[in-house]
């Protein structure tokens, strides 16, 4: 069974830090890994999806590596700011399915 | 992108009584959407799969005759939590993939209160 888990649950740090958030997934048999941000009370916002066969993908300031292998991602936010401020889910799906497994989330504050 | 419109994006209901959530795809046509949960400061859970024209496929734990799934058509889903209680209070969210596009579209989530 997949299990999917993030590190750390919580951050808060000050604006202007470069920040990595991290994934691991048990199964690395994963057809593509997606990241997402919630505003509390609010649905998901897709950020990046890399596919199996890709290492990495890029939007703005925002960095998500993959390595399948090892079964680890990361996102990498360069310059944050506050209104980076959210919780981060990462979620694997699997071959010949369309349903996502999710993270446990990262909680992150960005201070002024 | 491809947009999934989720109603109503938050109900209060009186314990026992049942709320009905619905899922459309507006601008595509899923054959299967997904209903997940998720309780305060935790992550999203699958509860099942709804599956166009058949029968929902729930996973291990979630109980079909509480939570009844009807996918009539190729465009809406709907989620039905039946004799609600308490403990159903969650924000419950719907996904539809989009054929010709790898990553998933979301509803807005609805905010479930019982009280």
């Amino acid at each position: 069974k997949q299990e999917v888990t993030q590190i750390p649950a919580a951050l808060s740090v000050p604006e202007g830090e470069n920040l990595v958030l991290n994934c691991s997934f048990t199964d690395s048999a994963i057809y593509n890994l997606q990241w997402f941000r919630q505003d509390p009370g609010k649905g998901l916002t897709s950020l990046l999806l890399i596919q199996s066969s890709q290492r990495e993908q890029t939007s703005g300031r925002l960095n998500a590596s993959l390595d399948k292998s090892s079964g680890r991602s990361t996102l990498y936010i360069a310059a944050s700011q506050p209104g980076d401020s959210a919780t981060y889910l990462c979620a694997v799906s699997g071959y010949n399915t369309d349903k996502l497994i999710f993270g446990t989330g990262t909680r992150l504050q960005v201070f002024p | 992108g491809a947009v999934v419109s989720q109603h109503p994006s938050w109900v209060i209901c009186k314990s026992g009584t049942s709320v009905k959530i619905e899922c459309r795809s507006l601008d595509f046509q899923a054959t299967t959407m997904f209903w997940y949960r998720q309780f305060p400061k935790q992550s999203l859970m699958l509860m099942a799969t709804s599956n166009e024209g058949s029968k929902a496929t729930y996973e291990q734990g979630v109980e079909k005759d509480k939570f009844l799934i009807n996918h009539a058509s190729l465009t809406l889903s709907t989620l039905t939590v039946t004799s609600a209680h308490p403990e159903d209070s969650s924000f419950y969210i719907c996904s539809a993939p989009h054929r010709g596009d790898t990553e998933a579209f979301f509803g807005q989530g609805t905010r479930l209160t019982v009280v």
